[in-house]
């Protein structure tokens, strides 16, 4: 299974942009990439993917290198309320095994 | 639409008791998976379904069964609890890619102490 890294930690200033890098070196043609987030005392919740394209949505946008061998989560205007564990993980189009990795714990100072 | 419900909230067990963890989704997602979380770690997966009828393990399957009679519900069996399966567990479900978006939509999860 390909394998996705992510630095340990991050933090940000409120109302600034955040950029989350993955780097995904061994993905193969029919991975998706996923992020998720998962607050303090909650379950994860889904954020956003892609496969080859950038990607925007309400929450944020997904920028993916042209190589597909890294991306890039990014929180346009961070609040307190993103203060999370990021998650980027692969997932094929058949949706076998869903692996979690260790995440980003991203801080976000007042 | 309730999405992924879980039963029950909070559990505490003795050593070598067993029982049941519920979760159940109304979206008609094909997909359905258990995953374990430890205090300040990522979340590992235990079993997961792509479908009624079919399941397989995880990463960390040991102690665990499951079985996938109908869509709608996936229970996760603890056989003889141990402390090590002191965790949250959470329930997730989600519709096949090219059904859907593809994302996973989880429960609130179950806390789970063993004595």
């Amino acid at each position: 299974d390909a394998k996705t890294t992510q630095p340990n930690s991050m933090e940000s200033n409120e109302e600034e942009p955040v950029h989350l890098p993955c780097n995904h070196s061994t993905i193969s043609g029919t991975d998706y990439i996923h992020w998720y987030r998962q607050l303090p005392s909650q379950g994860p919740e889904y954020v956003i993917h892609g496969l080859t394209s950038n990607v925007n949505n309400r929450m944020a946008s997904l920028a993916i290198a042209e190589d597909r061998k890294s991306s890039t989560l990014i929180l346009h205007r961070a609040t307190l309320r993103d203060a999370a564990v990021y998650y980027c993980i692969l997932s094929k189009t058949s949706y076998d095994k869903v692996i979690f990795g260790p995440g980003t714990s991203l801080s976000v100072i007042p | 639409n309730a999405g992924v419900t879980q039963t029950p909230k909070f559990q505490v067990l003795k050593t070598g008791q067993s029982m049941t963890l519920q979760c159940a989704q109304d979206m008609n997602h094909e997909y359905m998976s258990w995953y374990r979380q430890d205090p300040g770690m990522g979340l590992r997966l235990i079993h997961y379904s792509v479908g009624a009828g079919i399941t397989d393990q995880g990463e960390v399957p040991n102690g665990y069964n499951v079985s996938r009679s109908t869509t709608e519900d996936f229970p996760l069996r603890l056989l003889s609890a141990a402390p090590s399966q002191t965790s949250v567990y959470f329930c997730a479900s989600s519709p096949r890619l090219g059904t859907g978006t593809g994302e996973q939509y989880f429960g609130p999860g179950t806390r789970l102490t063993v004595t």
